[in-house]
């Protein structure tokens, strides 16, 4: 069946290393990806997206990378600060006949060492 | 401009009682979709409300209902709790159902079933 995974449950860097999340998704067909943060007692965070149309999206800090011959998207930060600590989570979504179905990873938690 | 807002933050109720959870998503979105999240575990779908329709529900026996609202705002409806309904259930909305769009999240309603 449809699936998104994530390779790493728990990642330890460096503050100031980069950091370099990984997922695998299995359905070819999804043409829409997300990466979300989710701190502690609260709601996931948008943090950026990539259309299947794109291999590379930049945004501050955080840059995502699409492969879709290997079905892989990575999502790095630059220069990693205590606060990005938190589990990040990718997406995937699928668009048929206008409905949406999104399937989310288990996530990754991110541990930044002061 | 507001994001998604839920209320009750926290909500506690004993077994076979009835929860009711609200949600508010961003001006001009008119998609709403609701998640569990249980301790440790990822995302699970429940389910996606558009222009006052339910479009899809998740893998959630009936007594997980809800409706959408003319102002597009939701509530969540829980019938009948066991303990295993205890978590966190998160509601997203989107600008639109018929384009890729990411979902944004509200900080989400903690169920504990005593």
């Amino acid at each position: 069946g449809e699936s998104v995974g994530l390779h790493l449950p728990t990642l330890s860097v460096q503050e100031g290393d980069n950091s370099i999340i990984n997922c695998a998704y299995s359905n070819s067909a999804s043409d829409y990806f997300i990466w979300y943060k989710q701190e502690s007692g609260k709601g996931p965070q948008f943090i950026i997206d990539i259309r299947s149309n794109m291999d590379k999206r930049q945004g501050q800090r955080v840059t995502v990378l699409l492969n879709k011959t290997v079905k892989h998207l990575s999502l790095q930060i630059a220069a990693t600060q205590p606060g990005d600590s938190a589990v990040y989570f990718c997406a995937e979504n699928k668009g048929s006949g206008g409905y949406q179905k999104v399937t989310f990873g288990t996530g990754t938690k991110l541990q930044v060492i002061p | 401009e507001a994001g998604v807002t839920q209320s009750p933050t926290h909500l506690i109720k004993t077994r076979g009682q009835q929860a009711t959870l609200r949600c508010s998503p961003i001006s001009g979105h008119t998609s709403v979709y609701w998640y569990q999240q249980a301790l440790g575990l990822g995302l699970q779908f429940l389910l996606w409300y558009d222009e006052g329709e339910e479009r899809n529900r998740g893998n959630f026996p009936p007594r997980f209902s809800g409706r959408q609202f003319p102002n597009y705002s939701s509530e969540l409806n829980v019938n009948a709790l066991e303990l295993e309904d205890s978590a966190l259930y998160l509601c997203a909305s989107s600008l639109t159902v018929y384009s890729n769009q990411p979902q944004h999240f509200g900080d989400g309603t903690r169920l504990s079933i005593l």
